[in-house]
């Protein structure tokens, strides 16, 4: 089947510094990928949608001068956290829709783990 | 409210037992998901539904779009079958939104 990967899996950070998490379809041209954050014992909840070649829809209550998303080709999306804080520590996890496929083709990526010290 | 509900939220099998999970949702949905998420965080997509039953191996799900309720069934049970399982709806009408359930935590015994 279709494979996500993200990078890096876990990524431990200074207060204040910058953070980039990459999201690739490894076999697929993904049009629009997601990206969700969850917090310990609690549901995913999507912070954005991004599609190639545009500016990213963020759902409401996300800063997006803080999480930066930059969907630069078919297989690559990436999500910067910005002045990274102690609460922006959570999972991270993208999924894609693949390009061509029904409404309901998505698949997820294994996740990243922020904690920001 | 949230618009996905999970029951039971924790559970716990002896090897070898039929596990049953359902889950219940409140809006219209053009698919279903379930979602399996392993302690170590990455998330594998088991199954997707429109409609009826699907199998896998010794997962079964089934959805009931009239009632609004799928289940997620798992015979023979192993402990490696021991994760958090998520129900995931898309909603038909607002086309990429997803509502997740907040998981079913599984623990099976040898």
């Amino acid at each position: 089947g279709a494979v996500v990967s993200q990078h890096p899996s876990r990524v431990i950070c200074k207060s204040g510094t910058s953070v980039k998490i990459e999201c690739r379809s490894l076999d697929f041209q993904a049009t629009t990928m997601f990206w969700y954050r969850q917090f310990p014992k609690q549901s995913l909840m999507l912070m954005a949608t991004s599609n190639e070649g545009s500016k990213a829809t963020y759902e409401q209550g996300v800063e997006k001068d803080k999480f930066l998303i930059n969907h630069a080709s078919l297989t690559l999306s990436t999500l910067t956290v910005t002045s990274a804080h102690p609460e922006d520590s959570s999972f991270y996890i993208c999924s894609a829709r693949e390009r061509g496929g029904g409404e309901d083709t998505q698949y997820f990526g294994p996740g990243t783990r922020l904690t920001v010290l | 409210k949230n618009e996905v509900e999970q029951s039971p939220q924790n559970l716990t099998a002896q090897e070898g037992e039929f596990i049953t999970i359902n889950c219940s949702y409140s809006v219209g949905i053009s698919a279903l998901h379930w979602l399996q998420q392993h302690p170590g965080g990455g998330i594998v997509s088991l199954f997707m539904l429109s409609s009826g039953k699907k199998k896998h191996g010794r997962l079964i799900a089934t959805i009931n779009i009239q009632e609004k309720h799928s289940s997620l069934h798992i015979t023979a049970s192993h402990p490696r079958d021991s994760a958090v399982y998520i129900c995931a709806v898309r909603n038909r009408y607002t086309g990429n939104q997803f509502y997740f359930g907040t998981g079913t935590s599984l623990t099976v015994i040898p």
